[in-house]
């Protein structure tokens, strides 16, 4: 596609649910990393992937996060067993390659609300 | 590990000034430095990189400076206008950890007409 497309734009959720965050990036980039922006914070690292692997898991704040990638093109975010804390806006972007050192490409993020 | 501040949380200015913003950050000096554009509800969008062997880089009204020895790289937006008003965000070479990039909290800008 033209750009980094994340889907649902909003998801609000009780307490205690799992949900689903999509991500998919810009077609021929192999890098692909997710980020968490609290209300007034900065971007907080979460995870990336090189292809379908993910070399760096140390970001993702519990066991309750997970995330992956197939076919070296979408990814899903996965946070179980919601918590308030959670309640964020999730971003996902993408580069051509991971020791590439020009920008990312932002999609326009989920927004998670968690009652 | 690498730490980086953005000295001011919101920054307002008049229409038609420049507008100065600083990122700072505290460990070794990185590979690179970049600066994204971030409106409300929108994702970051990139506007300029410059890399360690650089001393400044021009992009029509924008101008980044790098100093490695002052640990500090300077925004400047020439001439603002209200359009300009976002938050500006900070992001460095983390050295090939966590994805390559960390980024500051941002700074606010408002420009007044």
């Amino acid at each position: 596609g033209a750009g980094v497309s994340q889907s649902p734009s909003n998801k609000v959720t009780e307490k205690g649910k799992d949900v689903e965050l999509r991500c998919d990036p810009i077609s021929g980039h192999t890098a692909l990393y997710w980020y968490r922006q609290s209300l007034g914070q900065g971007l907080e690292f979460l995870i990336y992937f090189q292809g379908n692997s993910a070399p760096d898991k140390s970001g993702l704040p519990s066991d309750r996060f997970s995330a992956e990638r197939t076919g070296g093109s979408v990814s899903t975010l996965t946070i179980q067993r919601t918590q308030q804390e959670d309640s964020a806006v999730y971003l996902c972007a993408s580069s051509p390659g991971t020791f590439y050192t020009g920008e990312l490409f932002f999609g326009e993020g989920s927004r998670l609300t968690v009652l | 590990s690498q730490k980086i501040e953005q000295n001011s949380e919101a920054l307002n200015i008049q229409e038609g000034k420049t507008a100065t913003l600083t990122c700072n950050y505290t460990n070794y000096s990185p590979a690179y430095l970049q600066w994204y554009r971030q409106d409300p509800g929108r994702g970051p969008v990139f506007l300029l990189l410059i890399r360690e062997n650089e001393k400044e880089k021009r992009k029509e009204r924008l101008k980044v400076t790098f100093d490695t020895t002052l640990k500090q790289s300077l925004f400047h937006i020439t001439a603002s206008q209200p359009a300009d008003s976002a938050t500006y965000l900070c992001a460095l070479d983390n050295g090939g950890s966590q994805g390559n990039l960390i980024f500051g909290k941002g700074t606010k800008l408002s420009v007044k007409p």
